[in-house]
Order: structure tokens, then C-alpha cells, then sequence
């Protein structure tokens, strides 16, 4: 049973464009909300975080939205970058330790 | 600092084979976690450890597979025996206990090892 849906599976922007990733959990002690991005043949690494006590987190060109009272989180990407084209992962825990990750989007930005 | 480092990179054994997957942690780390990546599932915490004793392996699937941590800066992650359905990528993890500045302490990956079992 997945604890943190994520889709799409796939997603191919046009260089600039907006690439947009979308989460959705159940359960309602989950306190903290993080994305990953993952190149090929790397492991993944943190690119920006949330609590549920914020609706909004940006860090340059990339923001979470989060909707607490739908349980849903989402990434945004602005002005997407060939550089960006890797695996996003989005996850959530409420302990630290024991983080619960959705099944990835694969993210391509074409030139 | 070289980060998480794992081996091998590559792994391709025959079904019954054991498998060990090594994992070294960042300096200063004392918390590791193993997790096992697939198409179907996504990234999954098979067990992680504090201070070197394992806190929770409940993601262990099943005894085939056992973790060990004999020093505070090294790990393996053993299959014995090993089975087609293991075929995975299998990634480390690293990071301080706790919380810092009200988060929770970020978890530095390996490159992974790809394990394929024929």
C-alpha cells in the first residue's frame, strides 16, 4: 500500500515552461514533506522541504504548494531547465527516520 | 567529503548466489538506513540503524535478507539466498539523529548499487 501517491509517471516540459509534480498522502501525522531529485545512475538528493504549518516554500525557481486540508503537495518548477531533467521523488514522515517515497516522475526538459 | 560510498556499482549473480552490498558512511554520521528502489514500488526503507543497532527492520522482506553494522562508519546488506524478484537498485543513506533548526536532519544518499539476480 503506497502512503504517498505521486503523478505523473512521466512529464516532458518545453525548456521555460512550468513542470508540475503532484503528491497526495492519508495519513494526517505526517509532519514533514520533502521532494528529491535523482540524476541517472546517482542517488537522490534533498531539493526542498515543508511543514504542514506553511502552504507555500520556494527556493529559487522551485516552490511546494501544499494543501493541508486535501493532503496534497505539490512541486512547481519555473522557467524548467534542461538541467532539470532528472527523477523527482516526493515523501513525507513524521518521524525522521522512516520516510514513506512516492513512486518518482520522470521529468524531461526539451531544449 | 567524499560521501556516501557504496559497492559494488554493478552487480549481476545467478539465483541462489549470496550477495553482499557495502555502504560507508559520511564521517561523523551515526545514522544509516538501506533502501530498495524499483519500477513498482518506488524507494522503500528495508532497515535503518542509530549508533550502529538496528532500530527498525520491519522493511526487511523477508530472512533471506539480513543488515549489519560492525562499526560506526561501515555497512552491509546481505541476500543469501539471492532470487530474481531481489533484482533492484539498492541505495544507503547517511545522516546526523534528530532534528536541526526545527527540521528533520536531511538523509545523504549513495549512488546506489544495481543488483540484478539471473
Amino acid at each position: 500500500q503506497q502512503q504517498v501517491k505521486q503523478s505523473p509517471q512521466s512529464l516532458i516540459v518545453q525548456k521555460g515552461g512550468i513542470s508540475i509534480i503532484n503528491c497526495a498522502y492519508e495519513n494526517t501525522a505526517f509532519d514533514y514533506f520533502p521532494w528529491y531529485q535523482q540524476f541517472p545512475g546517482k542517488g537522490p538528493a534533498l531539493l526542498i522541504a515543508i511543514r504542514p504549518d506553511v502552504s507555500e516554500k520556494k527556493e529559487g525557481r522551485f516552490t511546494i504548494s501544499f494543501n493541508k486540508s486535501a493532503k496534497q503537495f505539490s512541486l512547481h518548477i519555473m522557467d524548467s531547465q534542461p538541467g532539470d531533467s532528472a527523477t523527482y521523488f516526493c515523501a513525507a514522515t513524521n518521524t525522521g527516520n522512516q520516510f514513506y517515497f512516492g513512486t518518482g516522475t520522470s521529468l524531461t526538459v526539451i531544449p | 567529503d567524499a560521501g556516501v560510498i557504496q559497492s559494488p556499482r554493478h552487480e549481476v549473480t545467478e539465483m541462489g548466489q549470496e550477495v553482499t552490498l557495502r555502504c560507508k558512511l559520511i564521517s561523523g554520521h551515526n545514522s544509516l538506513f538501506w533502501y530498495r528502489q524499483t519500477m513498482m514500488r518506488g524507494l522503500e526503507l528495508l532497515i535503518y540503524f542509530n549508533n550502529n543497532v538496528p532500530i527498525d527492520d520491519s522493511g526487511m522482506p523477508e530472512d533471506r535478507f539480513s543488515a549489519k553494522m560492525p562499526n560506526a562508519s561501515f555497512s552491509t546488506l546481505k541476500i543469501q539466498p539471492s532470487e530474481p524478484r531481489d533484482s533492484a537498485v539498492y541505495f544507503c543513506a547517511s545522516s546526523h539523529p534528530g532534528t536541526s533548526g526545527g527540521s528533520y536532519n536531511e538523509q545523504f544518499f549513495g549512488p546506489g548499487t544495481r543488483l540484478t539476480v539471473l
